[in-house]
């Protein structure tokens, strides 16, 4: 069963450093998506991919996040530079198409920013 | 402001029992309303969805009901299985400007005892 791959699975960063997290969505999903998971709170939307174009990142801190999705394939969000309040788990998922009501989710990256 | 709200963050029930989830809403700009369910150390899974023009919608032991003019839906799991412990997301979609968007509660804990 084809399934969103993330990388890393965890990763502890001190603070004032760069973070980069990868994702991998299901083949031929056009639509993908980085949610942010703070402890004991539902997914926050951060950013939203259709194909290699930014669909929404109203909720992107622009001055440290940044994501991109060159080819429209596999994507990446760095943080630069991480503070504290960036703890949290990092949750990429995809969809055929955007709109769709299933989205599928990768296992997260856990950030832990000492 | 929380337009999605899960007010319990945890819930036991015996085995073979009911399990009721409970979820409200804020916002009515909302076309569809969706339950997903996350085991540790995974992503979120999509479980099941409704219409908004709807009141039921039931697969296997699943049922959703939506109540509009409360704001309240709830996800009911009936005979309640130890497999069935996890964390449930109540979560709904945005239309117009933010199609597509999902906006998640914070979650209940269910635990299932055998």
């Amino acid at each position: 069963e084809a399934e969103v791959a993330q990388s890393p699975r965890y990763k502890i960063t001190e603070k004032s450093q760069a973070v980069a997290f990868w994702c991998d969505p299901i083949s031929g999903h056009a639509t993908l998506y980085w949610y942010r998971q703070i402890l004991g709170q539902g997914p926050e939307l951060l950013v939203q991919f259709q194909d290699e174009s930014v669909v929404d990142d109203s909720q992107l801190p622009k001055d440290r996040f940044s994501a991109e999705r060159l080819k429209g394939v596999d994507s990446t969000l760095k943080i630069q530079p991480a503070e504290l309040g960036d703890s949290a788990m990092y949750l990429c998922a995809s969809s055929l198409m955007s709109g769709a009501l299933e989205q599928y989710f990768g296992p997260g990256t856990r950030l832990t920013v000492t | 402001d929380q337009q999605v709200k899960q007010n319990s963050p945890s819930l036991s029930v015996q085995e073979g029992r009911i399990s009721i989830l409970n979820c409200d809403y804020t916002n009515s700009m909302f076309d569809y309303f969706l339950w997903y369910k996350k085991y540790p150390a995974e992503g979120p899974t999509f479980l099941i969805s409704i219409s908004s023009i709807k009141d039921k919608n039931e697969d296997g032991r699943f049922t959703v009901f939506l109540n509009k003019s409360a704001k309240h839906l709830s996800l009911h799991i009936v005979p309640s299985q130890p497999g069935d412990s996890a964390v449930y997301f109540c979560a709904a979609r945005g239309v117009g400007g933010s199609q597509g968007n999902l906006i998640f509660g914070k979650g209940t804990k269910l635990s299932v005892k055998p």
